[in-house]
């Protein structure tokens, strides 16, 4: 089975861009979530996705937003991008088993904001 | 908040056994997960507990003890490959909160 793969893997934009990653999970997952990685703050949950739907939300402006197709493929969007936003945002797609969560990480997109 | 506490650094040798721990806040709590990340990779999942004791994976265990809010990773007959961090994670519902990461150093 193929794994989580995201575009792009490394993007570079100036500030107050916008931007658009894209994630497809495996194949029969139906969960997608979105994660933000950096060295200060770590793996922060950004949301999740299940069957087109948002689920559930993390702590982060309202310029960050998502969608999830009906092929479970989802994007992230960011607007009016700031230094800050520089870091590694990662997708996870998840299995869901009586319970039982399993994680699925993508590779990752490397964001620079200059 | 949700948040999970973990120890910024281990160091061991190869061939040792090595444990690291994390404590997590119980509202909401359903399950308590591990990963590992190696420097410029992504998360690749190890192991999940939703009930108490022990689980084993090859040469990796994880055990929760719910009482306790307090979990732990431990990794046997360490080897090289093995430096990496490693990361708990608090399944709350949907949301999976993750501790800060515990970066393990395996010396020769």
């Amino acid at each position: 089975k193929a794994g989580v793969t995201q575009t792009p893997r490394y993007l570079i934009k100036t500030r107050g861009q916008q931007v658009t990653l894209s994630c497809s999970p495996i194949s029969g997952h139906r969960s997608v979530s979105w994660y933000q990685q950096t060295p200060g703050q770590g793996l922060q949950f950004l949301f999740e996705y299940f069957s087109e739907t948002q689920r559930n939300k993390g702590n982060f402006p309202g310029r960050f937003s998502g969608r999830q197709f009906s092929n479970s493929r989802s994007e992230m969007n960011v607007s009016t991008l700031e230094l800050g936003d520089s870091a590694l945002y990662l997708c996870a797609s998840s299995l869901e088993l009586a319970g039982h969560y399993e994680q699925y990480f993508g590779p990752g997109t490397r964001l620079t904001v200059t | 908040g949700q948040s999970l506490e973990q120890p910024s650094e281990v160091t061991a040798v190869e061939g040792a056994i090595v444990q690291i721990n994390c404590t997590y806040q119980t509202s909401g709590f359903y399950g308590l997960s591990w990963y590992q990340q190696h420097d410029g990779g992504a998360p690749t999942f190890l192991s999940y507990n939703a009930l108490d004791g022990l689980e084993e994976t090859g040469r990796f265990s994880s055990f929760l003890s719910r009482s306790d809010s307090y979990g732990y990773l431990l990794l046997q007959e360490l080897q090289m490959k093995d430096s990496a961090s490693y990361f708990c994670a608090g399944n709350y519902g949907q949301n999976f909160v993750f501790g800060p990461g515990t970066r393990l150093s395996v010396l020769p």
